[in-house]
């Protein structure tokens, strides 16, 4: 069983659309959580840390559901600028060490 | 802040040669570096893990003799392919932390095609 796993996608939505992603981690003892963003041949970029009372950074919202090991991610209102890859990222237990999923590519179109 | 470069953004070399791969923290200080690799439609795999001034730790099926890996100051860390061959064709990406954080702060990447 991979330690980081997300549905692939695509997810082809039309703007305006809101659309919500998941990961599921199999390290219970996990203890920080990230959703990054990596657009098609460049490096990830941060797109918000998870927490467990939840959080939401404008259109974007992140969960943590630690008893079930799951995280997820709702953007509302998409743009096609939000077209990417979406990678769920968990730090490995007592290592300095990002474990990334595969990643969930989303489209949107006009 | 917190700015990573990487030199080169992509290289083309021919298979048996080597290809050395810098990662540069511009306006910190990482005490340590992460070098990963990314086929295509995959997931990032982290390779090893370096401390300024210590051996790299290297991630299970990595081969050490082939990534050699040198981080000899807090903003520079080394990354060469030795004996290259077409399956190393891959994107090679490093990141870099400060002390004490779990913040990785990501360079652009190189993109390495052996032919």
């Amino acid at each position: 069983r991979k330690e980081v796993e997300q549905d692939p996608g695509p997810f082809n939505v039309p703007e305006g659309a809101t659309v919500a992603f998941n990961c599921t981690y199999s390290n219970s003892a996990s203890q920080s959580f990230f959703w990054y963003r990596q657009d098609c041949r460049k490096e990830p970029k941060l797109l918000m840390s998870v927490y467990s009372s939840g959080n939401e950074d404008g259109r974007f919202t992140a969960q943590l559901n630690r008893a079930s090991q799951y995280i997820s991610l709702l953007i509302r209102d998409s743009k096609l600028s939000d077209s990417a890859t979406y990678l769920c990222v968990v730090n490995k237990s007592g290592y300095n060490k990002l474990i990334f999923g595969a990643g969930t590519r989303l489209a949107v179109h006009p | 802040g917190a700015v990573v470069s990487q030199h080169p953004s992509w290289v083309i070399c021919k298979s048996g040669t080597s290809v050395k791969i810098e990662c540069r923290s511009l306006d910190f200080q990482a005490t340590t570096m992460f070098w990963y690799r990314q086929f295509p439609k995959q997931s990032l795999m982290l390779m090893a893990t370096s401390n300024e001034g210590s051996k790299a730790t290297y991630e299970q099926g990595v081969e050490k003799d082939k990534f050699l890996i040198n981080h000899a100051s807090l903003t520079l860390s080394t990354l060469t392919v030795t004996s290259a061959h077409p399956e190393d064709s891959s994107f090679y990406i490093c990141s870099a932390s400060a002390q004490s954080s779990y913040e990785q702060y990501f360079g652009p990447g190189t993109r390495l095609t052996v032919t």
